[in-house]
């Protein structure tokens, strides 16, 4: 089935530093990728997503590239802020299609910002 | 705001007490997943769900049941609690076909076992 193995952290950065969260998959096809992000206290939420290949995801200062040669969909951002800090998880439909919305989740990055 | 809304924050049960974790959404979604989150494990599907009283097991099914009577909720149960099962429990909605795949999450309920 399909799966996904992201950089566990944690990450920790200075305010404005660049920011790297390595994600790889294992996948029949070309499956859309996907990047959700949990605030402290909250539920995850959807930060930005790629159909096919070569597509760049963004929101938030946030990319993400979908390369297919390297099996990656790795999430970047120039410059971090403290409202930053969060846990990351890289996605991607799991075994059986994509109709019903079935993901399969890394295992999470925690990213804390200090000022 | 469009929400997903789970009853319980946090709950205290005791080994072997039947769990009750309730989801509603306000969406008019046809999907809805029961997930479970551990530390260094990710989010694993428990169960989901496509239409009104359709469910199908997801990946660690073990231990756990659902019901969904009305469109709008889904509730995940706990037969008999066991220490294990101490988790936060994180409830999603999606809709059908195009967009299945951006789900909505809840804030989560973390469950202890005591």
């Amino acid at each position: 089935g399909n799966s996904v193995t992201q950089m566990e952290g944690p990450v920790t950065l200075s305010e404005e530093a660049f920011l790297t969260i390595n994600c790889t998959y294992t996948a029949t096809g070309y499956p859309s990728l996907f990047w959700y992000v949990q605030y402290p206290g909250e539920g995850l939420q959807l930060l930005l997503k790629a159909t096919k290949a070569d597509d760049k995801g963004s929101n938030k200062g946030f990319e993400a590239t979908y390369r297919k040669e390297t099996t990656s969909f790795h999430l970047e951002k120039g410059s971090v802020q403290v409202s930053d800090s969060a846990v990351y998880f890289c996605a991607l439909p799991g075994a059986g299609g994509t109709s019903y919305g079935k993901l399969t989740f890394g295992q999470g990055t925690i990213l804390t910002v200090h000022p | 705001d469009v929400k997903v809304t789970q009853s319980s924050r946090y709950l205290v049960k005791r080994t072997g007490e039947k769990v009750f974790l309730e989801c509603v959404q306000d969406m008019d979604h046809e999907n809805m997943f029961w997930y479970r989150q551990d530390p260094g494990l990710g989010l694993r599907l428990i169960y989901f769900s496509y239409d009104v009283k359709m469910k199908e097991k997801g990946d660690i099914p073990e231990g756990y049941s659902v019901s969904r009577e009305k469109k709008e909720r889904f509730s995940l149960i706990l037969e008999s609690a066991s220490t294990n099962q101490t988790s936060m429990y994180l409830c999603a909605s999606s809709p059908a076909y195009s967009g299945a795949n951006v789900l909505t999450f809840g804030a989560g309920s973390r469950l202890t076992v005591l």
